[in-house]
């Protein structure tokens, strides 16, 4: 089923230092991934898609990495700045089907 | 990618009348589209896929009646919450999915509803 958050962990960095956020996502057949950023009262933004037959991509400023083998995500954001804050969602989806499972969140705050 | 147009931003409406919720995709034609529901500190859930020219597909426990879907061109599709309750009360985003070489959402801006 789908995975439903009752509340949001919560990762607090200093402004300038690496970020990771980590995402473990349910269904073993999922092959593609996607992390999004919504910032308070706005729609989640892409930042980064990743396939199952990649461990790592990278954009700027940010990097996905895929772990397979336990089902594990995670989303490295370097220099982290105080306009990183906000909520990243993980998203997961098998190929051929419309539907992303979101999980559960996780809210970055920037310390200054 | 896709440019994705929602309104209203946020409505406050009283119990027992109905909101019409309108996503637009503005540079891209959407033969389907998707209702998400938030609640606070909650993930995003899927509602419904909006088909242009069918009937929408809703997700398990959500009530067709109540959530009616319209998606009558390739460009629009509206959400008519119905007989609103303060449960109801929520952010509703809907987004598009895009075509190669992602094929992940754009989303809305999100449309708050408090119900009164």
């Amino acid at each position: 089923g789908e995975s439903v958050g009752l509340h949001l962990p919560t990762l607090s960095v200093q402004e300038g230092d690496n970020s990771i956020i980590n995402c473990a996502y349910s269904n073993s057949a999922s092959d593609y991934f996607i992390w999004y950023k919504q910032e308070s009262g706005k729609g989640p933004q892409f930042i980064i898609d990743i396939r199952s037959n990649m461990d790592k991509r990278q954009g700027q400023r940010v990097t996905v990495l895929l772990n397979k083998t336990v089902k594990h995500l995670s989303l490295q954001i370097a220099a982290t700045q105080p306009g990183d804050s906000a909520v990243y969602f993980c998203a997961e989806n098998t190929s051929g089907t419309y539907k992303y499972i979101f999980g559960t969140g996780t809210r970055l705050k920037v310390l200054a | 990618g896709a440019v994705v147009s929602q309104h209203p931003s946020r409505v406050i409406c009283k119990s027992g009348t109905s909101v019409k919720i309108e996503c637009r995709s503005l540079d891209f034609q959407a033969t389907t589209m998707f209702w998400y529901r938030q609640f606070p500190k909650q993930s995003l859930m899927l509602m419904a896929t909006s088909n242009e020219g069918s009937k929408a597909t809703y997700e398990q426990g959500v009530e067709k009646d109540k959530f009616l879907i319209n998606h009558a061109s390739l460009t629009l599709s509206t959400l008519t919450v119905t007989s609103a309750h303060p449960e109801d009360s929520s952010f509703y985003i809907c987004s598009v999915r895009q075509g190669v070489p992602s094929y992940g959402y754009t989303f809305g801006s999100g449309t708050r509803l408090t119900v009164v």
